[in-house]
């Protein structure tokens, strides 16, 4: 079964900073990658994806994910944060039918 | 498309009561995901259907919990009797066999509060 890792549950910087969040993941098989955002009070919504192709990918909001599959990693960064950024943040796998979700990254921008 | 219903929001319930989630897929979606997300655990899985039959209900935490998806268009989970451990937040979600590489679609959660 898959697993995603996500280190640094919580992350606590001012507006301007740059933000990565860390995501390891163990599949064997072919993998779909995923970041979604929870806003306080909110549902998961899909920040981005990836499943083939460039391995640098581009979500909503100026989010962006590498994959490295040497790494097995689907780092997020996003250059220049502002405070509506602030919300958790979960990566995902998606093996056999289902989506495995890492603990989640609770980001708090500072105004 | 209204997206993933769930009914309720919120649910209050005293432990020992029965407690019914609800949620509508997406028209057309033949994979519905539920999951529990919790400060502790985080989101976890607990069942899935695939064209309304019950695929892999390893997640469900025991036999307390159970799941039911009687047609395409809605599904259940039912805890009974709830204990205050099941306190959580239960999501649904949606997709199909050539949409799921996209991500899921979730609806808005049920906040169960068993005191």
């Amino acid at each position: 079964a898959q697993s995603v890792s996500q280190h640094n549950h919580h992350v606590i910087l001012s507006e301007a900073a740059s933000l990565e969040l860390g995501c390891n993941y163990s599949y064997g098989g072919t993998v779909n990658l995923f970041w979604y955002v929870q806003y306080p009070g909110q549902h998961l919504q899909l920040l981005l994806k990836y499943f083939s192709g460039d391995p640098l990918v581009k979500g909503i909001k100026g989010f962006e994910a590498e994959f490295i599959k040497s790494k097995f990693s689907f780092n997020l960064r996003k250059p220049s944060v502002q405070w509506s950024d602030t919300a958790e943040y979960f990566c995902a796998v998606n093996g056999n039918n289902r989506l495995a979700f890492g603990k989640g990254n609770q980001v708090v921008v500072i105004p | 498309d209204a997206g993933v219903i769930q009914s309720p929001r919120h649910e209050v319930t005293e432990m020992g009561q029965e407690v019914t989630l609800r949620c509508k897929p997406i028209s057309g979606h033949d994979y519905l995901f539920w999951y529990r997300q919790t400060m502790m655990r985080g989101l976890e899985l607990l069942i899935y259907f695939n064209n309304n039959v019950p695929i892999d209900d390893s997640g469900m935490p025991e036999d307390r919990f159970s799941a039911k998806m009687p047609n395409a268009s809605f599904s259940t989970l039912k805890i009974q009797p709830s204990e205050p451990r099941d306190s959580a937040v239960y999501f649904c979600a949606s997709t199909t066999e050539t949409t799921k590489r996209n991500g899921y679609t979730f609806g808005s959660g049920t906040r169960l509060t068993v005191v």
